[in-house]
């Protein structure tokens, strides 16, 4: 079982729905990012969240630490949204230090 | 601009050679990164630097080396010795070790033919 998981694997959208990708993790952490891979490989980080919640215009990233889950929710999808969603977690003390392990990504397709 | 720049985009190597993945930073970060990425698997950490001419091996550092000699350059040879190049090459770089927010290149894909 890897550490991190995200669920769904893939996911297809009409324009204008509410989104949500979740990522369930099993070590204990001191950060959770949000990733987004557009389709030629660039990687852009959204969120880091230790705690709670933040929103970004229309994306919004939770976190529960007790569960270890943290989602990522798009409000209001658009076709440019389409991209590979990853989460990855930074290890807290007593893990492998500062080093981020990765989900394996979600596959948004949001169709017009 | 400020950035990471990686190149080529594209690289075909034949079996049996080395290559070098070119990784260039101006943030004036001091951590650099190179991950690996696969097909249905998340990132891999093949190197890290967490300053310059220091480095530390990641989880699948065989068959690769790197070197920091410079702050904004860690170049990445791909070996003969790894077993499995074909791969998509990501580098990164950070305010410090551990710390904040991670800044990704665009990329190198590498075909061994």
């Amino acid at each position: 079982k890897n550490e991190v998981e995200q669920s769904p694997q893939n996911l297809t959208a009409q324009e204008g729905e509410f989104i949500t990708i979740n990522c369930s993790y099993s070590v204990g952490i001191s950060a959770l990012h949000w990733l987004q891979q557009h389709p030629g490989g660039g990687i852009v980080s959204l969120f880091m969240l230790s705690s709670g919640k933040k929103k970004h215009g229309r994306l919004i990233a939770t976190i529960n630490i007790q569960e270890k889950h943290s989602s990522l929710h798009i409000t209001a999808s658009h076709p440019r949204d389409s991209a590979v969603y990853i989460c990855a977690v930074k290890g807290g003390k007593e893990t492998s230090g500062s080093r981020l392990t990765f989900g394996e990504g979600t596959q948004l397709t949001v169709n017009p | 601009d400020g950035g990471i720049t990686q190149s080529p985009k594209y690289l075909f190597r034949k079996e049996g050679q080395n290559v070098t993945l070119s990784c260039e930073q101006n943030l004036n970060h001091d951590a650099m990164y190179w991950y690996r990425q696969d097909p249905g698997q998340g990132l891999r950490l093949i190197y890290y630097s967490q300053i310059v001419n220091d480095f530390q091996k990641g989880d699948i550092a065989e068959g690769y080396s790197v070197s920091r000699e410079k702050k904004e350059s860690f170049p990445l040879t791909v070996t003969s010795a790894q077993k499995n190049p074909t791969a998509f090459y990501l580098c990164a770089s950070s305010m410090g070790w551990g710390t904040d927010t991670q800044y990704f290149g665009p990329g190198t894909r590498l075909t061994v033919l």
